[in-house]
């Protein structure tokens, strides 16, 4: 079964507008990640949420974490059109490393 | 400081060709992670160093794939015979011993077997 599933798939918003994107995994965890891919690029490291906090601030970037309903969210504040790439959420299962991904959310902020 | 470089950014070969990928971790970072994205699927964990030992590598497809880390510095990751199901972004990671669950990404190689 997939862990981290990202929704929605795509979302396209203007600039300015604030922009959520949700998450859901299904095994016990003990971090929750969120990182982003610019086309063609890496994956940059956004925000990690530890599996006893609620919600963590960093700049424009809000993340909330419910383990009783295992899911999380990424809200974006204020969008810019630099904030157009695709974002996934990752998770650790309790006990290992290794992260599993969703499939992740086409994010386009239109100028 | 520098980030986690890959080696190289991109590479075509026929399927049966041998092809080797580099990863240069984090300076400090004893752990070191290969992902990769094949086409329209998720990205998926491949195996994890820690320094040179093989720590956890439940994610390699099949044994056409070698993963080393010699001195436990900077990995490879070859494949031989490629296939073409092997095309796709191979991501390499790397995180520091006290925080090893936050890990930092190379910008991947992309690889095309034709």
């Amino acid at each position: 079964s997939q862990q981290g599933e990202e929704d929605p798939q795509a979302l396209s918003i203007q600039e300015g507008e604030n922009a959520t994107m949700n998450c859901s995994y299904k095994t016990s965890i003990n971090n929750l990640q969120w990182y982003r891919q610019n086309s063609g690029r890496g994956l940059v490291h956004l925000i990690l949420i530890r599996s006893n906090e609620r919600e963590k601030h960093s700049g424009r970037l809000r993340v909330t974490l419910d383990t009783s309903k295992k899911s999380s969210s990424l809200l974006i504040t204020a969008s810019r059109a630099a904030d157009t790439a695709s974002y996934f959420c990752a998770t650790n299962d309790q006990g290992a490393q290794k992260l599993v991904f969703g499939q992740g959310t086409r994010l386009t902020i239109n100028p | 400081e520098a980030g986690v470089t890959q080696f190289p950014s991109h590479s075509v070969i026929e399927k049966g060709q041998t092809v080797t990928l580099r990863c240069d971790p984090i300076s400090g970072h004893d752990n070191l992670y290969w992902y990769r994205r094949v086409m329209g699927k998720e990205i998926k964990f491949l195996l994890h160093f820690v320094k040179e030992s093989k720590q956890d590598e439940s994610g390699m497809p099949n044994n056409r794939f070698l993963a080393e880390r010699t001195g436990g510095t900077y990995s490879t990751l070859k494949v031989q015979p490629a296939e073409l199901e092997d095309s796709g972004v191979y991501f390499c990671a790397s995180s520091h011993p006290g925080s090893p669950y936050e890990q930092y990404f190379g910008p991947g190689t992309r690889l095309t077997v034709t």
